[in-house]
């Protein structure tokens, strides 16, 4: 069976940095790209970021303009988001996402339960 | 950017009832390969999103066979044949033909 489990999530200062992990198991963790998928309070779903099976590319969303950087650890079978320099739009519910054997295409056949980055003074 | 434009935004639905949910891109869908990625995904009260079709119209494993996707090109369409108690929730159509992956607003589905 497979599960993501996302943890790391809490209240972060603006101008902070929060570092996501995200625990997979149930599949070859090393031969599927994943991605971070983020869900402001009472909004809709926004790709974040993604990354290939073997970590070599990695892709992400214009409007984080830097900030963030994803990476995995395929020995752990668990994919990071490290998160800088935070700002109030960065609220949200973080999902990783289990993506095909290419990134970008948005497979999604399975999520995590998210967890939760609040950024506030 | 692909721009996913959703419709209606709210739809209210009887027991029983089908429903049809609309998504329309701002670009053609088809891949250089072939493929056109256009996912559906239900996201019930509280819980992750689940994907429920993949390439238009491929359903996930258990999901129920009332739901069906169809389209082409730039139109698409979500299909409840009979909704249920279970089937209230937000549901998001999303391409991954062109970067970056972009999803519809969303549409939630309530009862009547």
């Amino acid at each position: 069976e497979v599960q993501l489990l996302e943890s790391g999530g809490g209240l972060g200062q603006p101008g902070g940095s929060l570092r996501l992990s995200c625990a997979a198991s149930g599949f070859t963790f090393t031969s599927y790209a994943m991605s971070w998928v983020r869900q402001a309070p009472g909004k809709g779903l926004e790709w974040v970021s993604a990354i290939s099976g073997s970590g070599v590319s990695t892709y992400y969303a214009d409007s984080l303009k830097g900030r963030f950087t994803i990476s995995r650890d395929n020995s752990k079978n668990t994919l990071y988001l490290e998160m800088n320099n935070l700002r109030g739009e960065d609220t949200a519910v973080y999902y990783c996402a289990k993506d095909g054997l290419v990134a970008t295409l948005g497979e999604f056949d399975y999520w995590g339960q998210g967890t939760l980055v609040t950024v506030s003074s | 950017d692909v721009v996913m434009t959703q419709s209606p935004l709210s739809l209210p639905v009887t027991l029983g009832q089908p429903a049809s949910i609309s998504c329309r891109s701002s670009q053609s869908l088809v891949n250089s390969d072939g493929n056109t990625y256009l996912n559906w995904f239900q996201q019930r009260p509280g819980q992750s999103p689940r994907r429920l079709i993949y390439k238009v119209s491929n359903r996930d494993s258990g999901v129920p066979d009332r739901f069906s996707g169809s389209g082409s090109g730039t139109d698409f369409t979500l299909k409840i044949s009979r909704v249920e108690a279970e089937d209230v929730g937000v549901y998001y159509c999303m391409q991954g033909t062109h970067w970056p992956i972009t999803f519809g607003q969303g549409t939630r589905l309530e009862i009547k």
